[in-house]
């Protein structure tokens, strides 16, 4: 049982440059998260989605945009990356139908992106 | 809009309780109170969450008050190996707008010393 996986662990990118991170989650989550993390600051919520084909702004979504065409995969894009968005990001997962919904959140071991 | 309030730092001697408070003043009465940790640079840990309850697990304990606008973690026995950043969170599982939110503050770094 992976639980949550991010692809890839690092990446170096150009300013300007575009990419995107993937998470995937086998425990038939609905909830999905994307935070980052940058020094000394705790996680902050970029986007999210409740379900398939559902998503929502967090607290920081500007520059990013997000996509969850499959259930188990939650994609975060970076259409034109700046140096203001290197951080740690991390995705996380939540809730399978027929448990209840206060259980807790699952969270991936990071992506660390640096963008010159 | 983390909605919780942590001190900065919080500093504990090996063996002995940590306690680590958080401030939840607007607390709703949907909103239950999650505690996370964070080991280095790792992803978040789940530790306990609770509604109005007192709880506990293996990890730690939850005391929250009876007016539910502050909450206590309690690590009984604090390893060099608790040494973290903590969160404190609040959540709520309504079916509004707020539905899937789970926001973090900046949190408390505990130090375990020997």
């Amino acid at each position: 049982n992976a639980g949550v996986t991010q692809t890839p662990k690092f990446r170096v990118l150009k300013t300007g440059q575009s990419m995107t991170l993937l998470c995937a989650q086998d425990m038939n989550h609905e909830y999905m998260y994307w935070y980052r993390q940058d020094p000394g600051m705790g996680l902050r919520l970029i986007h999210y989605s409740v379900g398939e084909g559902t998503t929502a702004k967090g607290e920081v979504p500007d520059g990013y945009n997000v996509s969850r065409l499959k259930k188990q995969n939650f994609l975060l894009g970076l259409e034109s990356a700046a140096p203001s968005q290197t951080s740690v990001y991390f995705c996380a997962s939540s809730y399978s139908p027929g448990q209840p919904e206060t259980r807790e959140a699952f969270f991936g071991q990071g992506t660390r992106l640096t963008v010159v | 809009d983390a909605k919780t309030t942590q001190p900065p730092s919080m500093d504990c001697a090996e063996g002995r309780a940590a306690n680590l408070p958080c401030n939840h003043s607007t607390i709703s009465g949907n909103e239950y109170v999650y505690w996370y940790r964070q080991i280095h640079s790792q992803g978040p840990q789940y530790i306990i969450h609770g509604l109005k309850n007192n709880e506990t697990n293996e990890m730690a304990s939850l005391i929250i008050t009876e007016d539910r606008k502050s909450s206590t973690l309690i690590l009984p026995h604090a390893t060099l190996r608790d040494t973290a950043v903590y969160y404190c969170i609040v959540r709520a599982f309504d079916r509004g707008s707020t539905l899937g939110r789970l926001y973090f503050g900046r949190g408390t770094q505990l130090t375990v010393w020997p």
